[in-house]
């Protein structure tokens, strides 16, 4: 089955560090980009970043640059997204996604998501 | 960065009636690279529409996109049970790619 599997939600404190994961499989994880997208509570949509497992090439929305780091490791199929220190304003549901492709071309709309991961970052 | 724009916030229609949600693009989205995503209470998004008009694997024809530069609509059909949700329009020709705020669909 292809899918995308999360890591379990957390909880942490202001400062805290945090690295959550994102491990694909069914599919050829070297091959599509993986993207990381926020959801605050009861709010909408925002786009992250992406990254390429075949070769770790990473891009960042310009509002997350330097807030967040991702990563990833193709030897487990595993991507990551991680904070050195934990704000209450993390407080969201973090979802990955895979890049969708057609006729051949792929492109950074998501057609696979992960279940998400809740973040909850409270003293 | 390109803005998107969803109207209405709120939609309230009744089961079989037919819905249509607009997105407006702040700038032109090139080459149609606009997706639509279904987003259920409790649940991950769900891709619809991509290229602005194509149905991912396995949605129904009752879901159907459309538009072009900045303006695209998705229009669902005959309103099923499981359609009354939040749906987001997302513009990847630009970087950074850029959602909609949504538009929530709710029984009437």
């Amino acid at each position: 089955e292809v899918q995308l599997v999360q890591s379990g939600a957390e909880v942490k404190k202001p400062g805290e560090s945090l690295k959550i994961s994102c491990q694909g499989s069914g599919y050829s994880f070297t091959s599509y980009w993986i993207g990381w997208v926020r959801q605050m509570p009861g709010k909408g949509l925002e786009w992250m970043g992406i990254i390429y497992p075949g070769d770790s090439d990473t891009r960042y929305s310009p509002s997350f640059q330097g807030q967040v780091t991702i990563s990833a490791d193709k030897s487990i199929s595993t991507a990551y997204l991680q904070w050195s220190s934990l704000k209450a304003s993390d407080t969201a549901m973090y979802y990955c996604a895979r890049q969708g492709c057609s006729g051949g071309n792929c492109y950074w709309y998501f057609d696979l998501w992960g279940r998400g991961t809740l973040v909850t970052v409270s003293s | 960065e390109i803005v998107l724009t969803q109207s209405p916030g709120t939609l309230s229609l009744s089961p079989g009636e037919r819905a249509t949600l607009s997105c407006r693009a702040s700038q032109t989205v090139s080459s149609s690279y606009l997706a639509w995503y279904q987003q259920r209470p409790g649940q991950a998004p769900r891709l619809l529409i991509y290229g602005a008009s194509s149905r991912a694997t396995g949605i129904p024809d009752r879901f159907s996109g459309s538009g072009s530069g900045t303006d695209f609509t998705l229009t669902i059909d005959r309103l099923e049970p499981e359609d009354f949700a939040v749906y987001y329009c997302q513009q990847y020709g630009s970087s950074p790619p850029t959602f909609g705020q949504g538009t929530k669909v709710e029984i009437k």
